[in-house]
């Protein structure tokens, strides 16, 4: 079974330019998350779905972020425009739902802004 | 508030045994997580305790004391390829399988 997919690996873009990021959970899972993770730091919830309703977006930054799960499975981050210090790793998970589910991340997407 | 406490690094030798602790402030405390992640890779599941008590599965055993605010994850007979981070989680009630991460501990193993 295919784990949790993330495109691209890596991405290197000016300050002030728009990047996405696209994430497809495990086949089944109906909760997606998006976490950031700063360098030496745990992950940091962003935005949480129940299929395609973002149900927890408290730590979204909307001034600059944006993100969409428009038929519940797959998903994209999108940061318009970058700053400096958005510069990290950008990790997507999926569970099957509920209190209990465990967590599955992907590999996440490195994003230098320069 | 919200804080977990893990230590930043720990160092220990193959087939030793390394214990790394967590506490943890929170309110709605639902159980503790654990996660392993190797250099650029991704976080992978460990362990969860809901309950008091020590879960073990394999080399790795987790345990947790509610009223003490405290866990701990032990890894037995190190292997290099344990060098990674350790991050205590903390789901939390309420916020529906939210997790909330410590800063992470990373491990070296040493011949």
């Amino acid at each position: 079974e295919a784990g949790v997919v993330q495109s691209p690996r890596y991405k290197i873009i000016e300050k002030k330019q728009p990047v996405a990021f696209w994430c497809n959970p495990i086949s089944g899972h109906n909760t997606l998350y998006w976490y950031l993770q700063n360098l030496g730091q745990g992950p940091e919830l962003l935005i949480r779905y129940e299929n395609e309703e973002a149900v927890d977006d408290s730590q979204l930054p909307k001034d600059r972020f944006s993100a969409e799960r428009l038929k519940g499975v797959d998903s994209t981050l999108k940061i318009q425009p970058a700053e400096l210090g958005d510069s990290a790793v950008y990790l997507c998970a999926s569970s099957l739902g509920g209190s209990q589910e465990t967590q599955y991340f992907g590999p996440g997407t490195r994003l230098l802004v320069l | 508030g919200q804080s977990l406490e893990q230590p930043s690094e720990v160092t220990a030798v193959e087939g030793a045994i390394v214990q790394i602790n967590c506490t943890y402030q929170t309110s709605g405390f639902y159980g503790l997580s654990w996660y392993q992640q190797h250099d650029g890779g991704a976080p992978t599941f460990l362990s969860y305790n809901a309950l008091d008590g020590l879960e073990e599965t394999g080399r790795f055993s987790s345990f947790l004391s509610r009223s003490d605010s405290y866990g701990y994850l032990l890894l037995q007979e190190l292997q290099m390829k344990d060098s990674a981070s350790y991050f205590c989680a903390v789901k939390k009630t309420g916020g529906y399988n939210k997790l909330i991460f410590g800063a992470g501990t990373r491990l070296a193993v040493h011949p």
